[in-house]
């Protein structure tokens, strides 16, 4: 089993559209969780960290926490096409050493 | 966060030669970390850069492979020592600002073609 499992995709979404991008892990000790977008031939940007259940907004995009599932998720909403990208899910352990999962790919359509 | 430059952005090697990779921060930083993602993967940590002593590398990295060195707390270099195709990848170093929040950042990478 994996620490951090993503699905793959390619997710693909229309201009507008809620993407919903989910990730499960492994350890249950884990007390931060990071999403992290990576455009092709760049490299990773972070752009939200949750700490505590339940969701955390920022702009278009929500985290969302549910450590008894061990689930955390990333919500954007009124997608662009400038969203295209992969998205990482990031998990520390060992406090401050990072298990990434596969990342999504996503694709929003004009 | 931080402003992260890595040297060189890009490179093209001969087999069995060696590249060491700069890593340099605008501000002293508390963790740095060495990443490598290889073509269509995700990120796999190589080892941590502790300032002023030996890196603690992760399963599968020796220190003979990716020697490290980190003499104070804005830089670090990772060499990649005898390289073969299979170390054709992106190498990444990232830093830990604020270690209460633990959030990590990454410089814009190396991408490293072994011939």
């Amino acid at each position: 089993q994996k620490e951090v499992e993503q699905n793959s995709g390619p997710l693909s979404v229309p201009e507008g559209a809620i993407a919903s991008l989910n990730c499960t892990y492994s350890d249950r000790v884990s007390q931060s969780f990071f999403w992290y977008r990576q455009y092709s031939g760049k490299s990773p940007e972070l752009i939200m960290s949750i700490y505590s259940n339940g969701d955390k907004e920022d702009g278009r995009f929500t985290a969302q926490l549910n450590k008894a599932s061990q689930y955390v998720s990333l919500l954007i909403r009124d997608s662009q096409p400038s969203d295209s990208a992969t998205y990482l899910c990031a998990v520390p352990y060992n406090f401050n050493k990072f298990y990434f999962g596969s990342g999504t790919k996503l694709n929003v359509k004009p | 966060s931080a402003v992260i430059s890595q040297k060189p952005s890009r490179d093209i090697c001969q087999r069995g030669t060696s590249l060491t990779i700069q890593c340099q921060v605008d501000s002293q930083v508390t963790m740095m970390f060495w990443y490598r993602q290889q073509p269509g993967q995700s990120l796999t940590l190589i080892a941590t850069a502790n300032q002023g002593s030996e890196a603690t590398y992760e399963s599968g990295f020796v220190i003979d492979k990716f020697p490290i060195s980190r003499p104070n707390l804005t830089f670090s270099t990772l060499t990649v020592s005898n390289m073969s195709p299979e170390d054709s990848s992106i190498y990444l170093c990232s830093v830990v600002v604020d270690i209460g929040y633990n959030e990590q950042f990454f410089g814009p990478g190396t991408r490293l073609t072994v011939l």
